[in-house]
């Protein structure tokens, strides 16, 4: 059985602050994917990025960038200079052979002017 | 543009009385899939299907049905909707073969059992 933990429900900053979510995981399979969606206030969800469980480079994309730590299972994923439009629930989630896309339970980020 | 569409957004029912809601893709994906969303819990998978005619059970199952007659469809069915299915519900799709493909996902319905 594989998981994903996201251990921060809910984390409030002021805009312009460094804000950094956690994703934990388990899974006994040698090649997965990882991936982080973002459901703003409207609901829909919006894909964030990707990572295979071979490839440990980090990646930046404008504020965006994510850390994925193999020897931690860990894939986790801050913002630079936090703005209002970030706010959203940010889920991570693990994807394997077998299938399943597994979720998080979601962190809620509010971003205050 | 490639899209995952699902109907209704919003349902409010009352327990019992059977109900359906449609998803439909365009992107010719073999994967289609369902979960529920629930606070703190994230997103559960209810049931997902390979391919026509191949469906199989996710975390969550118990009071759905699915079926897959054709590619681009995967309704979701409640036989006797109970208050405990009142969830936000997103039907997803993706290429089957291709594990470094991102889901695409619908809007979401908004289910309210009463």
């Amino acid at each position: 059985a594989q998981k994903v933990t996201q251990a921060q429900t809910e984390i409030s900053v002021v805009e312009k602050e460094d804000v950094t979510l956690d994703c934990v995981y388990e899974t006994r399979d040698t090649t997965y994917y990882l991936f982080w969606y973002k459901q703003p206030p409207s609901g829909e969800l919006v894909f964030l990025i990707r990572r295979n469980s071979f490839d440990e480079q980090n990646e930046i994309s404008g504020r965006y960038s994510w850390n994925f730590q193999k020897s931690t299972s860990s894939f986790n994923f801050t913002i630079t200079a936090s703005q209002v439009v970030d706010s959203a629930v940010y889920f991570c989630a693990l994807y394997n052979a077998g299938n399943m896309l597994t979720f998080g339970g979601g962190t809620r980020l509010m971003v205050k002017p | 543009e490639a899209q995952v569409t699902q109907n209704p957004r919003y349902l409010i029912t009352v327990t019992g009385k059977k109900l359906t809601v449609t998803c439909s893709q365009n992107m010719n994906h073999e994967y289609m899939s369902w979960y529920r969303q629930d606070p703190g819990l994230g997103l559960r998978q209810i049931y997902y299907s390979m391919n026509v005619e191949v469906t199989d059970k996710g975390d969550v199952p118990e009071g759905y049905k699915v079926s897959r007659k054709e590619k681009r469809n995967f309704p979701l069915i409640l036989e006797s909707p109970s208050p405990n299915q009142t969830s936000l519900y997103f039907c997803a799709s993706r290429e089957r073969t291709a594990m470094n493909t991102e889901a695409f996902f619908g809007q979401g319905t908004r289910l309210t059992v009463v």
